[in-house]
């Protein structure tokens, strides 16, 4: 079975350009978590979904940020208009159940905001 | 803030030592999870313990909790240059199932 899938694995833009990162969790998983990793800061959570449905968004640092999870095997995470801190790995995760907790993570998104 | 904080920051030893990796937390947890981190790589799940649990073991690796001083242990016995990597502990605790990670222990293991 395939794991979690990110795409694109690096992406380089300027700053102001619109970035979307795109996530697809395993198949059967009801929670899905979008991650930022930087050294600074370590993992933070941005946002998680249950049966598509945003639970907590608190994580998200501004209205620049967006994520949508239109079905269960498809979620985005956009930011508009991107800035040179935005820099940092992008991680996205799924899990089957909140209570067992295990997270699966997908291989993350290299996102470089020049 | 329940996060974690893992100590060391960093730990170099020798193939087929044992590594130990402590995490201390501030909140009450329902469990505490150790990942892994390859370079380049997303974390993988290692172990979970509960909070009602004290010891717990899972191949070359044992993980202990003690909820009275907020802290867990990590131990990889008998390391490998393949156990070469960042390792986190995460928490989660109360009504919110968040996981809160640390900022890891980077595992190096020389051959």
């Amino acid at each position: 079975d395939a794991g979690v899938i990110q795409s694109p694995r690096h992406e380089v833009t300027e700053m102001g350009q619109e970035v979307t990162l795109r996530c697809k969790p395993i198949s059967g998983h009801d929670y899905l978590f979008w991650y930022r990793q930087t050294m600074m800061r370590g993992l933070e959570l941005l946002i998680y979904f249950n049966n598509n449905v945003p639970i907590d968004d608190s994580g998200m640092p501004e209205d620049r940020f967006s994520a949508k999870m239109p079905n269960a095997s498809f979620s985005t995470l956009k930011i508009q208009p991107s800035e040179p801190r935005d820099s940092a790995v992008y991680f996205c995760a799924s899990s089957p159940r909140l209570a067992l907790n295990e997270q699966f993570f997908g291989p993350g998104t290299r996102l470089t905001v020049l | 803030s329940q996060q974690g904080e893992e100590d060391p920051q960093a730990l170099s030893i020798q193939e087929g030592e044992n590594a130990t990796m402590n995490c201390s937390y501030k909140t009450s947890i329902n469990n505490l999870q150790w990942y892994r981190q390859n370079s380049g790589r997303g974390l993988v799940h290692l172990i979970l313990i509960r909070s009602n649990e004290r010891e717990k073991h899972s191949g070359r690796l044992r993980v202990t909790l003690d909820t009275s001083k907020k802290s867990s242990s990590l131990l990889i016995t008998a390391s490998r240059a393949a156990d070469t990597a960042s390792y986190f502990c995460a928490t989660s605790g109360g009504s919110n199932y968040k996981l809160t990670f640390g900022k890891g222990t980077l595992l190096t293991v020389n051959p």
